[in-house]
């Protein structure tokens, strides 16, 4: 079955601290990954998608399929990215999303 | 503002209660999608629509659940004989394939509807 795990619910970082959050996820085909983010108050929008193989606001993640992952990085965090980050899978024909349960990013200062 | 607009953003009923959503996609967007999302976990999908037809629906709409996007542009979501389980965060999102092109862009998410079940 398709399944997009983020083990960790809540991470915290001090400001200036490099960021790892965890995506593992389980697809028998070809997979389209996403890191999707939402800020305090403002509707759930795109970061990255796999594909895109770019840097948005300093993150980066790579799609490892021997380990089926895509974890999210940044080298250096910033308190501006605190948010909710939900990982996410695109299957069945590009149609719909399977969400991660998302984690928590809290940069203390 | 020309992203996905949902209304109302917080709906409060009483059990047994029938409910309508409305979302109203980025224009030129071909596919409206709806998801649900309860606390602690990430939206999951309910159903979606090519143009006016629904292509596909989760297992997780009952019956009592029906949408519709009867001319391709909005789309309502409508929850009838409404259960406490039924509250949770209603999330739209619109997105444009060009499927002879082999082209689905990414999906606009609207604000939601946060519908609470008394």
């Amino acid at each position: 079955a398709q399944r997009v795990t983020q083990p960790e619910k809540l991470l915290s970082v001090f400001k200036g601290a490099p960021v790892e959050l965890k995506c593992n996820y389980s697809y028998s085909g070809s997979p389209e990954l996403f890191w999707y983010v939402q800020y305090s108050r403002q509707r759930l929008q795109l970061l990255l998608r796999h594909i895109s193989r770019e840097s948005i606001k300093g993150f980066t993640a790579d799609l490892n399929k021997g380990e089926t992952s895509f974890h999210l990085k940044k080298p250096f965090a910033q308190e501006e990215d605190s948010a909710m980050y939900y990982c996410a899978l695109l299957y069945s024909s590009a149609s719909k999303i399977i969400f991660g349960s998302g984690t928590r990013l809290s940069i203390r200062p | 503002d020309t992203g996905v607009s949902q209304d109302p953003r917080h709906k409060i009923t009483k059990r047994g209660q029938n409910v309508t959503f409305r979302c109203d996609p980025i224009s030129e967007h071909n596919r409206l999608y709806w998801y649900r999302q309860t606390l602690g976990q990430g939206p999951e999908f309910l159903t979606y629509f090519q143009n006016e037809a629904q292509l596909e629906k989760s297992r997780l709409l009952s019956d009592r659940f029906s949408a519709e996007r009867p001319k391709g542009s909005f789309s309502t979501l409508e929850i009838q004989r409404t259960e406490q389980g039924d509250s949770a965060m209603y999330l739209c999102a619109s997105s444009l394939a060009l499927l002879g092109r082999g082209y689905i862009n990414e999906q606009y998410f609207g604000p939601g509807t946060r519908l609470t079940v008394t």
